[in-house]
């Protein structure tokens, strides 16, 4: 079983949907991680939240925007996606510093 | 900036084989650390096995062991008495100084029954 819970498994969304990723763990860790992932390829990193605060964007465009409400909770809100933004959405966890991430399960995202 | 290395695509072994997975990285920092994920077709990444580059021992987790060379810049993983379960892509991985994770293209390893 995994510790880092992603809902929903899959999505399907028009262009045009709003629509929201959720990422949830309870191991006390005070890192969280959002990665888009194609197909045969390694995850890209995207955005890292620290102590709940954004630290890291790594120019993501703005129709993705993270929000972390606290420190067990992070969120992927979605807004007039492009079809080239349809890939597997990987949440992580770690420690703060050198520790392991630890992986959801993913989102598997389609965009119409 | 740092690279990470992951030279076979695939690779594809007997059941109960041993196998290698070679993966070599370039960086100018001394201390830092590497790791090794494996994704199954279940889409989870899964961490194998981590090392602490001060550590001169090779981290051993079960039937998975790390061969690392640090002047050499070389980290092959190892998979001993290998197992069905055991196909996935597999990532070697560097953590930055930011802690951030540089990953290598990844290597898909097939057991063969």
């Amino acid at each position: 079983d995994t510790e880092v819970t992603q809902t929903p498994k899959h999505l399907v969304m028009g262009m045009t949907n709003k629509k929201s990723l959720k990422c949830e763990q309870h191991m006390g860790h005070r890192a969280m991680y959002w990665y888009k992932q194609k197909a045969k390829k390694p995850p890209e990193l995207m955005f890292v939240y620290s102590y709940e605060k954004l630290s890291i964007n790594e120019s993501v465009p703005s129709r993705f925007s993270p929000e972390c409400p606290n420190s067990s909770l992070l969120n992927l809100h979605l807004h007039a996606l492009q079809p080239e933004d349809s890939a597997l959405y990987l949440c992580a966890s770690s420690q703060v510093g050198g520790r392991p991430q630890h992986f959801g399960d993913g989102t598997r995202l389609s965009i119409l | 900036a740092q690279t990470v290395t992951q030279s076979q695509p695939e690779m594809s072994v007997q059941e109960a084989e041993t196998v290698t997975l070679s993966c070599t990285y370039d960086t100018s920092e001394n201390n830092y650390y590497l790791f090794w994920y494996k994704q199954p077709p279940s889409r989870q990444m899964i961490l194998v096995i981590r090392q602490e580059a001060y550590k001169q021992q090779n981290a051993t987790e079960n039937r998975f062991s790390v061969n690392f060379q640090k002047a050499a810049k070389s980290f092959s993983l190892k998979i001993s008495d290998s197992q069905l379960g055991d196909t996935a892509m597999y990532f070697c991985a560097f953590m930055d100084s930011n802690y951030q994770l540089i990953w290598g293209a990844g290597t898909k390893l097939i057991i063969k029954p």
